[in-house]
């Protein structure tokens, strides 16, 4: 099957650092990624949704300048975190769908953020 | 908007037993709806995804319907398993667009 991969797959930090995770899609090219963070004990909640070349759609809520998504080709989008805070710790997951497929996203195994 | 709910939060049964995890949504104009499998601090493992012209997939010991007019999927799992343990969602995704709507998850405990 289809494989996300995500980089790094923890991360620490200190407060006010910026943070860049990778999502790679190995085996297949992605149109559409997904970025989705997760709580504790909560669900998957997205955060935005990045398109090959174009702007990525956030969804209410998420501050686009905080949070800066590229996508700059079919196999790779970036999700940076800025000046990040205690309060940005959580589980970043993204995932991607396949270009011309049908509508099925494949998950990357996420990356966890610690703020300190 | 779409609404997902889970029920029950959480659920622990010795192994060897069937058990039905359910799921819910507010509106049935879906595309397609879907259960994943997630372990502790990992990401998601689709296990089944059924369109919204299907009533129901099986992969194994898994099987999952869809009942689209009443809003329900149920995920059975037959002769559950301590390797079983895990948190399960379920995501709906929507006619208009890419994006999936998840539940707030069912964690399973099967015990040995």
């Amino acid at each position: 099957g289809a494989v996300v991969s995500q980089h790094p797959s923890r991360v620490i930090c200190k407060s006010g650092t910026s943070v860049k995770i990778e999502c790679r899609s190995l085996d297949f090219q992605a149109t559409t990624m997904f970025w989705y963070r997760q709580f504790p004990k909560q669900s998957l909640m997205l955060m935005a949704t990045s398109n090959e070349g174009s702007k990525a759609t956030y969804e209410q809520g998420v501050e686009k300048d905080k949070f800066l998504i590229n996508h700059a080709s079919l196999t790779l989008s970036t999700l940076t975190v800025t000046s990040a805070h205690p309060e940005d710790s959580s589980f970043y997951i993204c995932s991607a769908r396949l270009a011309g497929g049908r509508y099925t996203q494949y998950f990357g195994p996420g990356t966890r953020l610690t703020v300190l | 908007k779409q609404e997902v709910t889970q029920i029950p939060a959480a659920l622990s049964v010795p192994e060897g037993e069937n058990l039905v995890l359910n799921c819910s949504f507010t509106d049935s104009a879906i595309y397609n709806l879907q259960w994943f499998r997630q372990d502790p601090g990992k990401g998601l493992t689709s296990l089944l995804l059924i369109q919204s012209s299907q009533r129901e997939q099986t992969s194994g010991r898994l099987n999952a319907s869809l009942d689209k007019s009443s809003g329900r999927s149920t995920l059975y799992i037959a002769a559950s398993q301590p390797g079983d343990s895990a948190t399960y969602l379920c995501a709906v995704r929507h006619n208009a667009g890419n994006m999936l709507t998840f539940g707030g998850g069912t964690r399973l405990m099967v015990k040995p």
